[in-house]
């Protein structure tokens, strides 16, 4: 139980354009889907927080212009890097819980590399 | 500022030698403690939640115990395939649900 699966796992785009990464709850129902990023050798940096149905909280520093979520279903939240540039480039993350538990659980992972 | 400090930063074990993680939190209102597995290259697997000081989970040759300001992950015997890297991470009460989480332990297990 409890599996969080994200698509695609790994994806290239160029410079000034967009790129979207699902992520889906696929045996249970979350009401919140968390996103994260990875840079090599270092723990996760939240991103945003997102519930069902609302706009998505982001945390101090993340531009919410640039990386627009959206968490329209219970199972399902996007994550859409807009105009990418190179440092965007990352591991990006998402996560998971029901509103009756406090784990989250994570998906494999998306690969972003901007060129 | 709410905090998460695990140590050491990496660790170098052969297969069947015992040993310790640490996580230390700032005391300011635990909500609940988390441990997490992560291989390269993929997202990080839920092992354990702690909720109090005292609790104690285990699971296989893990065993994740709290006290008040710091958890361990005990690991037994350890195998290669224990090697990853282990991530803490805090709830805290005024944090909503976000969780902070501390850099990892690198653990690798030589065969």
């Amino acid at each position: 139980g409890a599996v969080v699966s994200q698509h695609p796992s790994w994806v290239i785009c160029k410079s000034g354009t967009s790129v979207k990464i699902e992520c889906r709850s696929l045996d249970f129902q979350a009401t919140t889907m968390f996103w994260y990023r990875q840079f090599p050798k270092q723990s996760l940096m939240l991103m945003a927080t997102s519930n069902e149905g609302s706009k998505a909280t982001y945390e101090q520093g993340v531009e919410k212009d640039k990386f627009l979520i959206n968490h329209a279903s219970l199972t399902l939240s996007t994550l859409t890097v807009t105009s990418a540039h190179p440092e965007d480039s990352s591991f990006y993350i998402c996560s998971a819980r029901t509103s009756w538990a406090s784990e989250q659980y994570f998906g494999p992972g998306t690969r972003l590399t901007v060129t | 500022e709410d905090q998460v400090t695990q140590s050491p930063e990496a660790l170098r074990l052969q297969e069947g030698e015992s040993s310790s993680l640490n996580c230390s939190y700032t005391v300011s209102g635990l909500r609940g403690l988390f441990w997490y597995r992560q291989d390269p290259g993929k997202g990080p697997e839920f092992l354990f939640t702690l909720y109090s000081a005292g609790e104690e989970k285990e699971k296989e040759r893990l065993k994740a115990t709290l006290t008040k300001k710091e958890s361990f992950l005990h690991i037994t015997a350890p195998k290669p395939e224990d090697s990853a890297t282990y991530l803490c991470a805090v709830q805290y009460v005024q944090g909503a649900q976000k969780l902070v989480f501390g850099q990892g332990t690198r653990l690798t297990i030589n065969p």
